[in-house]
């Protein structure tokens, strides 16, 4: 079946621009997650969302950055008055359950933000 | 202090040999343990998933362990191919999700 689906694969925008970047989950999947990769670095958790329930936000490294998610199916990122400092890629991973009872999160292939 | 620790950082073997990577976590409570390869331009895709009642686990010539009283876990791979040239990322799950910043191999012909 179909896996994580993200989109664009690349963007690349000017300073101060806003980006909205996509993730179609796996059909079922209740949980979604955001996460910032910058290059030769680990992941960086950004925002969980579980079913109807409030999402996590922990993670959002600031007030630029917000995550919606309709229902239990598309997610998306947007990123306003973008920096040099959020050029990174940013990963989407859905799965079947809660995160603290360990379900296999699935990964998308990402998308890769180059701010200039 | 990350509450997820892996060592080494990289590691260049040559193919065929055996490696080990390390994992020392202090999250609390623990539920389980997952080990994730992420190829380079690629998401992480799970490789093993142990819950505290565990001690080993394999996927074909990965083999991880964990020990839950010292806090440790690791992951073995075996008779090496090039393929197996990724980060290896150690995810421990409590109340959320801990990752490790990774393990980068690279197996050299």
């Amino acid at each position: 079946g179909a896996g994580v689906s993200q989109s664009p694969s690349n963007k690349v925008t000017e300073k101060g621009k806003d980006v909205e970047l996509r993730c179609d989950p796996i059909s079922g999947h209740t949980a979604l997650y955001w996460y910032r990769q910058r290059l030769g670095q680990g992941l960086e958790f950004l925002i969980y969302f579980q079913g109807n329930s409030a999402p996590d936000k922990s993670g959002l490294p600031s007030d630029r950055f917000s995550a919606e998610r309709t229902g239990e199916s598309v997610s998306t990122l947007t990123i306003q008055r973008t920096q040099q400092e959020d050029s990174a890629v940013y990963l989407c991973a859905s799965s079947l359950g809660l995160r603290q009872e360990g379900y296999e999160q699935y990964f998308g292939p990402g998308t890769r933000l180059t701010v200039t | 202090k990350n509450q997820v620790e892996q060592s080494p950082q990289s590691l260049i073997i040559l193919e065929g040999k055996n490696c080990t990577l390390q994992c020392n976590y202090t999250v609390s409570p623990f539920s389980n343990l997952r080990w994730y390869k992420q190829d380079t331009g690629r998401g992480p895709v799970s490789l093993t998933i142990m819950t505290f009642s565990e001690n080993t686990k394999s996927n074909g010539r990965y083999t991880a362990t964990l020990d839950a009283d010292t806090k440790q876990s690791s992951l073995h791979i075996t008779a090496s191919q090039l393929s197996d040239s990724a980060s290896y990322i150690c995810v421990v799950g409590g109340n959320d999700m801990r990752f490790g910043a990774g393990t980068r191999l690279t197996v050299k012909p």
